[in-house]
């Protein structure tokens, strides 16, 4: 069975511009979840999506958005960034809501200049 | 608040020794999924070892087992007979209406 993939895996932008990544999740796995990962402030959650419907969020800006398409697959945007938005941006998945395991893509390493 | 702390921003071991990580967690709920996750250079988190919150018995999947204690909200990870391919950094984490994860401890081995 394929693992969780994202991309695009590097992404270079200036500060104003907006980005979109992409994840796809395991096979019948119908919750996503979205993180930033910076050094030192370890994994920040930043929303989970379950059948098309965001369940939970953190506490993000407005900057941040997500959907989810009826196959599962997840989309996150950031409208005009920031220097402080360089980060590694994960995506998991799993099963069900908030349960059990999750299984992490290999990330998106969003570099603002 | 929930929260997860990991005291231990870094440690080392000697290959072949023994390390225990540290973790403890805030949550008022009851029942919850405690985990250990793994992120090696490469970057890809991977499950170590999951704790059910309602199970006494602390869970051990080979050389890696956790010490659980449900009243002292304490979540400590134990590895064993230390090997190289262990240096990564670990991340404590809990399930409660979201996932929860602490800041890491990197860990280096040391041949």
């Amino acid at each position: 069975k394929a693992g969780v993939t994202q991309t695009p895996r590097y992404l270079i932008k200036t500060r104003g511009q907006q980005v979109t990544l992409s994840c796809s999740p395991i096979s019948g796995h119908r919750s996503v979840s979205w993180y930033q990962q910076t050094p030192g402030q370890g994994l920040q959650f930043l929303f989970e999506y379950f059948s098309e419907t965001q369940r939970n969020k953190g506490n993000f800006p407005g900057r941040f958005s997500g959907r989810q398409f009826s196959n599962s697959r997840s989309e996150m945007n950031v409208s005009t960034l920031e220097l402080g938005d360089s980060a590694l941006y994960l995506c998991a998945s799993s099963l069900a809501l908030a349960v059990g395991e999750q299984f992490f893509g290999p990330g998106t390493r969003l570099t603002v200049l | 608040a929930q929260t997860v702390t990991q005291s231990q921003p870094e440690m080392s071991v000697q290959e072949a020794e023994t390390v225990t990580l540290s973790c403890t967690y805030d949550t008022s709920e009851s029942n919850y999924y405690l985990f250990w996750y793994k992120q090696p250079p490469s970057r890809q988190m991977i499950l170590v070892i999951r704790q059910e919150a309602y199970k006494q018995q602390n869970a051990t999947e080979n050389r890696f087992s956790v010490n659980f204690q449900k009243a002292a909200k304490s979540f400590s990870l134990k590895i064993s007979d230390s090997q190289l391919g262990d240096t990564a950094m670990y991340f404590c984490a809990f399930t409660g209406n979201q996932f929860y994860f602490g800041t890491g401890t990197s860990l280096t081995v040391i041949p």
